[in-house]
């Protein structure tokens, strides 16, 4: 199975601030890997697909980037709604499998 | 716009069979290129991916779970489901379904159901 790691586990910031969170995978994954929000008690959602793609509806002050083997994904301007888990995801062979999660704090 | 919505009993003794149904509404489960998947959550913990299910009935499970766990799609309902036999407190998590596409990303999701397996 291809392992995912991220970093930082967690991290609090400020409304405004710049965010980046990291994501490597064990192996080359090309840009089969995406990016989910979630939220306690709300269904995950996706933010970014294909390694920089934005999802429709999502906010432009998310961005990732990346291809094989390390990707991040940056949000330009912390807003108070961003507040959650942040997940990545490759699914360049199965299983597919996610990382172990970002928590952000407000 | 698609919507899936998980259901099933929130507790299941040990060793029974977990049963759980995702029912699939604005839009046609029978919508070519696109997979139907099985996620659980374990309290505290990460994502992981149990499985899918094409609308043709092809099946692809994660090897950790393969031997205790079929799925089915019923087109006719708009419904896929999920059985995981001979549970153990270790199978106690948030179930998600959702649906991803051929390049394996998911979206949507259901709200997820927490299952609980203890006597």
């Amino acid at each position: 199975d291809i392992q995912m790691t991220q970093s930082p586990s967690s991290l609090s910031a400020s409304v405004g601030d710049r965010v980046t969170i990291t994501c490597r995978a064990s192996q080359s994954i090309s840009n089969y890997f995406s990016w989910y929000q979630h939220k306690p008690g709300k269904a995950p959602k996706l933010l970014i697909y294909a390694a920089s793609s934005l999802q429709s509806g999502v906010p432009s002050r998310f961005s990732g980037s990346g291809s094989g083997t390390d990707f991040t994904l940056t949000i330009s301007s912390l807003q108070p709604e961003d507040f959650g888990t942040y997940y990545c995801q490759q699914s360049f062979s199965t299983p597919f499998t996610f990382g172990p999660g970002t928590k952000v704090d407000i | 716009q698609v919507q899936l919505q998980e259901s099933g009993p929130g507790l299941v003794k040990p060793s029974q069979t977990l049963s759980l149904t995702c029912t699939v509404s604005g839009g046609s489960i029978s919508s070519g290129g696109y997979y139907w998947s099985w996620i659980r959550q374990h309290p505290g913990k990460g994502l992981e991916w149990i499985g899918y299910i094409y609308n043709s009935g092809t099946t692809y499970y994660n090897p950790s779970l393969k031997s205790r766990l079929s799925t089915s799609i019923d087109t006719s309902k708009n419904q896929f489901s999920l059985k995981l036999s001979s549970v153990t407190a270790a199978d106690t998590a948030v179930y998600y379904c959702a649906r991803n596409n051929r390049s394996g990303w998911f979206d949507p999701w259901g709200q997820g159901t927490l299952v609980t397996v203890s006597s």
